[in-house]
């Protein structure tokens, strides 16, 4: 079975810090990683995605998030963030030919202007 | 508003009620998909249709849950007999196959609360 684990549940930064969110995941195969991001009010947005190629990718907003196959990760990263950036982050996947997603239980980031 | 759209936004049902939920997906999506969302957790799989064929359901959906996309546009999920725990918030997706193919794209959920 797959699983995503979601190491930070609730993240407070200062405008301008630097940002990391954990997600590792479990499963032997190949897979499909995303981060979703819901802004207060908002609906689930996809905010970037890995399927193959280049483990480092760009999503919107700055930010980026890098595939290590080796550690099962997929952590999501931005050098400096705003308050805009205040939402709660999900990590999902999903693999093996199947339409299913499974998401991470989410992080909240509240950053304090 | 071109994106997906679920109706009712907030719903409050008795315990052993049935309920019935619409989503109209993004018009030329042909992929659908149920999740379930509880408070402190991520969203969970529940069902996925391609057209009106419901090709995945998870085990989280008990019998008294059954989904239905009869001409392969919008589709309903009926809760019968509804308990306490079925207290949470409903997601529906779509996507569409052959670009971007694992993209899903959310609605604004229908919130059950069950007294």
């Amino acid at each position: 079975a797959q699983s995503v684990s979601q190491h930070n549940h609730h993240v407070i930064l200062s405008e301008a810090a630097s940002l990391e969110l954990g997600c590792n995941y479990s499963y032997g195969g190949t897979v499909n990683l995303f981060w979703y991001v819901q802004y207060p009010g908002q609906h689930l947005q996809l905010l970037l995605k890995y399927f193959s190629g280049d483990p480092l990718v760009k999503g919107i907003k700055g930010f980026e998030a890098e595939f290590i196959k080796s550690k099962f990760s997929f952590n999501l990263r931005k050098p400096s963030v705003q308050w805009s950036d205040t939402a709660e982050y999900f990590c999902a996947l999903n693999s093996g030919g199947y339409q299913k997603v499974t998401f991470g239980i989410g992080t909240k980031l509240q950053v304090i202007p | 508003d071109t994106g997906v759209s679920q109706n009712p936004r907030h719903k409050i049902t008795k315990r052993g009620q049935n309920v019935t939920f619409r989503c109209d997906p993004i018009s030329e999506h042909n992929r659908l998909y149920w999740y379930r969302q509880t408070l402190g957790q991520g969203p969970e799989f529940l069902t996925y249709f391609q057209n009106e064929a419901q090709l995945e359901k998870s085990r989280l959906l008990s019998d008294r849950f059954s989904a239905e996309r009869p001409k392969g546009s919008f589709s309903t999920l009926e809760i019968q007999r509804t308990e306490q725990g079925d207290s949470a918030m409903y997601l529906c997706a779509s996507s569409l196959r052959g670009v971007e193919p694992y993209e899903q794209y959310f609605g604004p959920g229908t919130r059950l609360t069950v007294t």
